[in-house]
C-alpha cells in the first residue's frame, strides 16, 4: 500500500498569502488528521476529519481551515499567513480514528512552510 | 497547548548499548499508546504501539512497558544502532485525536 502523501513538500510564501495544502490518506483510511510542527511547540493537532465531516479541533486561530472530500483527501487552508506560521506540517490518516482512536495513525511526510 | 517543546531532552547512548525512553501520558483513562521516530526532515514513522490491557509489547528490537499505576510509558531499543538517532515521540489517544509527548532526541554515539 503506498502511504500517506503530501503536497507540495516545500513552500515559501510571503506575510499576508494564502496557502493550501494538500494530503492523501492511505487507501481505505477515511480518518485524516493534520498537525503543525515547530521546534518552539512540538507536535500541535489542528483538525480531524472523517466521511467530510471535522470532529475535532485544536486550539489555532480561524485562518486554519481544512476540509476533506468523498475520497478521503484532505485539503488544509491557512489565509493571512504570518511569519508565525512557518513550520512543518503533518497529514496522518488511519482507518476510522474513532473516540478515542484505536486504529494506528500514520504520518506522511510533512509540508515544510516558510513564511518570508 | 497539549504538546509543548521549548526544550527538548536528549539521552546519549553508545553504539550497541540499550536505550531507554520514558513518557508522562495525561489522561488515566487512555487505553492507547502508540510511539512514533522522527528523523530529521521526515515525518514521524509508526513503531509500535499498545493497548491499556497490556503492560508490554515487543516488537523488533523494540519493547514498550505501560504503567498504568503512574501513567507512564517507556520505550526501550535494544542494541541501539547509528540509525536509531531519532527524536521519539508517545502519544495517547484523545477525543479523535491523538495527543503527543515533548519528545526526546536519542543520539547513539560512537
Amino acid at each position: 500500500k503506498a502511504g500517506v502523501t503530501q503536497t507540495p513538500r516545500y513552500l515559501i510564501k510571503t506575510r499576508g498569502q494564502q496557502v493550501t495544502l494538500s494530503c492523501s490518506p492511505i487507501s481505505g483510511h477515511r480518518s485524516v488528521s493534520w498537525y503543525q510542527q515547530t521546534p518552539g511547540q512540538g507536535l500541535q493537532f489542528l483538525f480531524e476529519y472523517f466521511s467530510e465531516t471535522q470532529r475535532n479541533k485544536g486550539n489555532f486561530p480561524g485562518r486554519f481551515s481544512g476540509r476533506q472530500f468523498s475520497n478521503s483527501r484532505s485539503e488544509m487552508n491557512v489565509s493571512t499567513l504570518e511569519l508565525g506560521d512557518s513550520a512543518l506540517y503533518l497529514c496522518a490518516s488511519s482507518s476510522t480514528g474513532g473516540h478515542p482512536p484505536t486504529d494506528t495513525q500514520y504520518f506522511g511526510p510533512g509540508t515544510r512552510l516558510t513564511v518570508l | 497547548g497539549e504538546s509543548v517543546g521549548l526544550h527538548l531532552p536528549t539521552l546519549s547512548v553508545q553504539e550497541g548499548d540499550n536505550s531507554i525512553i520514558n513518557c508522562a501520558y495525561s489522561n488515566s483513562a487512555s487505553d492507547y499508546f502508540i510511539w512514533y521516530k522522527q528523523e530529521s526532515g521526515k515525518g514521524p514513522q509508526f513503531i509500535i504501539d499498545i493497548r491499556s490491557n497490556m503492560d508490554k509489547r515487543q516488537g523488533q528490537r523494540v519493547t514498550v512497558l505501560l504503567n498504568k499505576t503512574v501513567k507512564h510509558l517507556s520505550l526501550q531499543i535494544a542494541a541501539t544502532q547509528p540509525g536509531d538517532s531519532a527524536v521519539y515521540f508517545c502519544a495517547e489517544a484523545g477525543t479523535y485525536k491523538y495527543i503527543f509527548g515533548t519528545g526526546t532526541r536519542l543520539k547513539v554515539l560512537a
